[in-house]
């Protein structure tokens, strides 16, 4: 059975780093084909995806954060780390991490199995 | 704005049929994921790939593409149904990079 769940800080403050940990078990991000996401949902708005990593270490970042997001993996803790530097308001938002599907890189990519997300609020 | 574009919102008399879409030219390439979410839950994969159910979604949800549109099809919706829908896939240049949709509310009447 495969779980993930999210934790960190439940507040920042504005210009803070946020670190947020995704511990998972019932699979390998050592297996071919299998990546962990992040995705966000602001109160009230739509999912927005961050970061995904790849079985082969592999990360792609969304264009519009880029420069603020780093995604690492521990495979030995079944961890993976997501930091987002600069926080402010309007990344309000529950986090979650998602399992993706075990399936070829260069095909769609399909979150099977989300975490209960962790809220987030940027605040002074 | 996203690569991927949904109807705000949707609505289905109780045991009828309903499709939500989703557009965007990446789905002339690649097919769409979509996710079910209820009022404070955690999004749940219901479609993926060619018209692929994970375990435990009821057979009434199916999914198809047509050109730069992909549709989830509910047959015979029941008031469980009634949620936020979100697809997703890649993005339209070619990074192959995951985008979301905005999201469709479905009520079911």
């Amino acid at each position: 059975q495969i779980t993930l769940k999210e934790s960190g800080p439940a507040l920042v403050k504005p210009t803070e780093t946020l670190t947020l940990t995704c511990t998972f078990s019932g699979f390998s991000l050592s297996t071919t084909g299998v990546g962990v996401g992040w995705i966000r949902q602001p109160p009230g708005k739509a999912l927005e995806w961050l970061t995904l990593i790849y079985w082969d270490d592999e990360k792609r970042y969304s264009p519009s954060l880029q420069s603020r997001l780093t995604v690492t993996a521990d495979t030995s803790k079944n961890q993976v780390v997501l930091t987002m530097t600069n926080m402010a308001s309007v990344d309000t938002a529950t986090y979650y991490c998602a399992h993706r599907r075990p399936m070829p890189r260069g095909v769609n990519d399909a979150f099977d199995i989300w975490g209960q997300g962790t809220m987030v609020t940027v605040s002074s | 704005s996203s690569d991927l574009t949904q109807d705000p919102v949707v609505s289905v008399a109780l045991g009828q049929t309903v499709r939500i879409t989703c557009q965007g030219d990446s789905l002339r390439k690649y097919y769409a994921s979509w996710y079910q979410q209820r009022p404070g839950q955690a999004p749940v994969l219901v479609m993926f790939g060619y018209n692929n159910r994970p375990s435990g979604i009821p057979d009434r949800f199916s999914g198809s593409t047509s050109g730069n549109t992909a549709s989830l099809t509910i047959t015979g919706a029941q008031a469980e149904d009634e949620g936020d829908y979100y697809c997703n896939s890649r993005d339209s240049t070619g990074r192959q990079l995951v985008v979301f949709g905005g999201g469709t509310k479905l009520t079911v009447l």
